[in-house]
């Protein structure tokens, strides 16, 4: 079971708009910074969002994050083929033993 | 160009060792703190180990289920980042990643991963 909360699946039609979302605690999202994680089939986690909102080089401005007290959420808007992937937030939890921790996933299908 | 170059993972029995490194380029590898995340198979990532840099005492610390099995060192010399695994279970395979926390942003770079596999 993991520490962030996410929902299994999402999914859209191409041109849509998607959001996911991410639930933790007081520990965690609600003292750190998210970032957003996208894996592609069968490749490495790429990072998409970090500090809550910011894209790194080279990402598309479909991507968007954002947090609010203990909860975070990833917007794709426009959706294209290539988005379909397994989603993943992180963030550090400084609980009892400082820990990396991660939602279980979203897979996102582009219908 | 950045790379982070995953190595030594294989199949090995339960109770077994293995060594993982990881070769970094194309950063200042000893301003990094690093990680090790793996991937169970079908599963999602969960955090491993991570090393900081020497500003920070080269600190080292250990998720719940690599603490007393695991050790991750750093030699800023070679810009190389280890995993010692002793006394691997079946529930420690998959696939190891090698990642960058650089700046305050876990997970800056990713290497390619590198295959655990505990079977009997």
């Amino acid at each position: 079971q993991s520490v962030l909360t996410q929902p299994p699946s999402a999914s859209g039609t191409p041109g849509q708009r998607v959001t996911i979302s991410c639930s933790g605690g007081i520990s965690n999202i609600g003292i750190n910074s998210v970032n957003w994680y996208q894996q592609l089939p069968g490749t490495a986690p790429k990072l998409l969002i970090h500090s809550n909102n910011q894209r790194p080089s080279g990402v598309p401005d479909r991507f968007s994050g954002s947090k609010s007290g203990t909860s975070a959420s990833l917007a794709i808007s426009g959706l294209q083929s290539e988005d379909e992937a397994d989603y993943y937030c992180g963030t550090w939890d400084d609980g009892l033993n400082v820990k990396w921790v991660f939602g279980g996933g979203t897979k996102l299908t582009i219908l | 160009e950045v790379q982070l170059v995953e190595s030594g993972g294989g199949l090995v029995k339960p109770g077994g060792s293995l060594r993982l490194s990881c070769a970094a380029s194309g950063f200042t590898f000893s301003h990094a703190w690093m990680s090790w995340v793996r991937q169970a198979p079908g599963k999602g990532l969960e955090w491993v180990a991570r090393v900081k840099n020497r500003r920070y005492g080269g600190t080292r610390e250990y998720a719940a289920p690599a603490k007393g099995r695991f050790s991750i060192s750093r030699d800023d010399s070679t810009n190389t980042v280890s995993l010692q695994m002793n006394s691997l279970e079946t529930g420690d395979t998959g696939v190891y990643y090698c990642t960058t926390d650089e700046e305050g942003i876990a997970g800056r770079r990713w290497g390619l991963g590198t295959l655990v596999t505990v079977s009997s």
